[in-house]
């Protein structure tokens, strides 16, 4: 079964740091882009950011560009968001998610989802 | 970046009904990278159709995407109980990807 897990989200005051992480199984994972989408309490979706298989490329959302940081490890299936100077409106749900299809870019839908960990920005 | 316009912001409708969805775009989406999800109280979004048109796997016939450029839809045939819910259109044409603000399609 493929199977998307997120961990590391809880309380963090403003101007620190959390780091993230999602783990990948059922899939062979280093085939694959991934992506961060996030989801603020009563609101929409929100795409953060997105790593092509092999770590060459990512992109990031101007709201996060500069603080955020994704990375990936192949060889632990893992995902990972690296979380600095952290903000109240960085308070979301923050989901990972798959490409859909095979392929050397990350210019992709999202079409496997995680179920989410939850990220609170508060003194 | 390009930012999406969902609308209606809300869909009254029936079971049987059919649904039509807008999504436009503040420039051309290029490829007609553009995604549709669906998303229940609860759940993680749920991946309906990319590339414009062409439906993810185990998504029901009744969905249907079309458009190019600046204009996309999403059609739903004849609407089943189980698909009111919160509907999102995305781009993934340019980084960063950016998501419209959703049409929830409710019961009436």
């Amino acid at each position: 079964e493929v199977q998307l897990v997120e961990s590391g989200g809880g309380l963090v005051q403003p101007g620190r740091s959390l780091r993230l992480s999602c783990a990948a199984s059922g899939f062979k994972f280093d085939d694959y882009a991934m992506y961060w989408v996030r989801q603020g309490p009563g609101k929409g979706l929100e795409w953060v950011s997105g790593i092509t298989w092999n770590s060459g490329s990512a992109g990031y959302a101007d709201s996060v560009k500069g603080r955020f940081t994704i990375s990936r490890d192949n060889a632990k299936n893992s995902l990972y968001l690296q979380m600095n100077s952290l903000r109240a409106e960085d308070t979301a749900l923050y989901y990972c998610a798959r490409a859909p299809l095979l392929g050397v870019s990350y210019y992709y839908a999202m079409a496997v989802w995680g179920q989410g960990t939850t990220v609170t920005v508060s003194s | 970046e390009i930012v999406l316009t969902q609308s209606p912001g809300t869909l009254s409708l029936s079971p049987g009904e059919g649904a039509t969805l807008s999504c436009r775009a503040s420039q051309s989406v290029s490829s007609s990278h553009v995604a549709w999800y669906q998303q229940k109280p609860g759940q993680a979004p749920r991946l309906l159709i990319y590339g414009a048109s062409s439906r993810a796997t185990g998504i029901p016939d009744r969905f249907s995407g079309s458009g190019s450029g600046t204009d996309f839809t999403l059609t739903i045939s004849r609407l089943e109980p189980e698909d009111f819910a919160v509907y999102y259109c995305q781009q993934y044409g340019r980084s960063p990807f950016t998501f419209g603000g959703g049409t929830k399609v409710e019961i009436k």
